[in-house]
């Protein structure tokens, strides 16, 4: 059964900084990755998604990358901002179709300004 | 309007009621899915329903009663519900690499139905 773990659970840095989120899984043989992010009482926004044959994807202050064999994923931002603080949240799927993404609990990040 | 649009936003309900919450997306998408977020707990998948045919029910209650009358439509009919069922029910669709627009599946979320059952 595949499971999902973001590390830290809670994260608080300083407007400016570059920050990486942590995602591991236990089932390597993924389709795809997909990163959110979730404002408070919102849904979510999808930020980026990899597929396993990608190592990584860029969409302005955001890189993800996917190493499928050590089972990791992270998300990197760069100088952060006030308006990133969310909770950002990490999804795999096991099977292409019709998507059975397993969510990981999220990490809340708060950008001080 | 675009995306994928959830109604009500917000719902309080008696444990003897019937309600439904609705959601339709604009993106052509061929699949759709019903989420629960608890509170503390990571989103877990309710249903699936790819073309409109139901692909997964990850062990639901029966009180949880899904639609899927078109692609673009679907509800998620509630009953006789339990104080624990109080959650934020999310929505989302994707377009499937088995569709004909060849899709990513990519999954677009609504912003939510919030329940609460009394």
């Amino acid at each position: 059964k595949q499971e999902v773990t973001q590390i830290p659970a809670a994260l608080s840095v300083p407007e400016g900084e570059n920050l990486v989120l942590n995602c591991s899984f236990t089932d390597s043989a993924i389709y795809n990755l997909q990163w959110f992010r979730q404002d408070p009482g919102k849904g979510l926004t999808s930020l980026l998604l990899i597929q396993s044959s990608q190592r990584e994807q860029t969409s302005g202050r955001l890189n993800a990358s996917l190493d499928k064999s050590s089972g990791r994923s992270t998300l990197y931002i760069a100088a952060s901002q006030p308006g990133d603080s969310a909770t950002y949240l990490c999804a795999v799927s096991n099977v292409q179709g019709a998507q059975k993404l397993v969510f990981g609990q999220g990490t809340r990040l708060t950008i001080n300004p | 309007e675009t995306g994928v649009t959830q109604t009500p936003r917000h719902l309080v309900m008696g444990m003897t009621n019937k309600k439904s919450l609705k959601c339709e997306q604009h993106l052509g998408h061929n699949a759709m899915y019903w989420y629960k977020q608890s509170a503390k707990k990571p989103l877990e998948l309710m249903f699936v329903y790819n073309f409109k045919e139901q692909t997964e029910n990850n062990s639901v209650p029966s009180r949880f009663s899904p639609e899927c009358p078109n692609s673009s439509h679907l509800f998620l009919h509630l009953h006789t519900l339990q104080p624990e069922d109080s959650a934020l029910y999310l929505c989302a669709s994707s377009a499937e690499p088995s569709g004909l627009a060849g899709g990513t599946g990519e999954l677009f979320f609504g912003e939510g139905s919030r329940l609460t059952v009394l």
